[in-house]
């Protein structure tokens, strides 16, 4: 079965600083990731994604996430922190042989401080 | 265009009652899905439909949870009875096909927040 870790249910970064987002699983095979973002009061958007080919994938809004095989990580990051970054932001797995479920981490809640 | 709308955005209901929970998927959405959101837990998958047919319901709790979408447009999640463990927040989401799906290409919706007390 698959899981999928999301190390740090808060994070809290200063604007204009890094965003870093540690997303670990574990998979048989390896999946296809996603990064889905839930900013207050709204669904969950799909941020970015990697299903083949260039394994440093950009998404919406500046973000990026970079594929490891050898780590099994797909850690999202920013460059600068922007204070509409606040939100809780999912990574998720999905078997491309067993249909459209997706396994979700358990989420990292991003504050940024002015 | 509407997004994938869901009702009610709250409910708080007693032990042993009965809640149904609704979706409107994006209209021209094939693919339906369910998931739910255990206070403090991962967001996990309920159920699949592709039009009015169960694609996955491997998700699905126990026979307490009834899932339908009679002519494949909006679909009813129904709660009976309730109990504590079942409080959280239901999500709905719906992609264009299939292959979107597969891409993580989802629109979910807001959620809607069950409380058993």
């Amino acid at each position: 079965a698959q899981s999928v870790t999301q190390l740090g249910s808060h994070v809290s970064v200063s604007e204009g600083a890094l965003v870093l987002l540690r997303c670990n699983y574990s998979s048989s095979v390896p999946p296809y990731l996603f990064w889905y973002v839930q900013y207050p009061n709204q669904g969950l958007q799909l941020l970015l994604k990697y299903t083949t080919g260039a394994t440093l994938v950009k998404g919406i809004n500046g973000f990026e996430a970079e594929f490891k095989k050898s780590e099994t990580s797909f850690h999202l990051t920013k460059p600068s922190a922007h204070m509409s970054d606040a939100a809780e932001y999912f990574c998720a797995v999905s078997d491309h042989d067993a249909g459209n479920m997706l396994t979700f981490g358990g989420g990292t809640r991003l504050m940024v401080k002015p | 265009e509407a997004g994938v709308t869901q009702f009610p955005s709250h409910s708080v209901i007693e032990k042993g009652q009965t809640v149904t929970l609704r979706c409107d998927p994006i209209s021209g959405h094939d693919n339906l899905y369910w998931y739910r959101r255990v206070m403090g837990k991962e967001i996990k998958f309920l159920l699949h439909f592709v039009k009015e047919s169960k694609q996955d319901e491997s998700g699905m709790p126990n026979n307490r949870f009834l899932a339908e979408r009679t002519g494949g447009t909006y679909s009813t999640l129904k709660v009976q009875p309730a109990e504590l463990e079942d409080s959280g927040v239901y999500f709905c989401a719906s992609s264009q096909d299939w292959l979107a799906g597969a891409h993580g290409e989802l629109f979910f919706g807001e959620g809607s927040r069950l409380t058993v007390l």
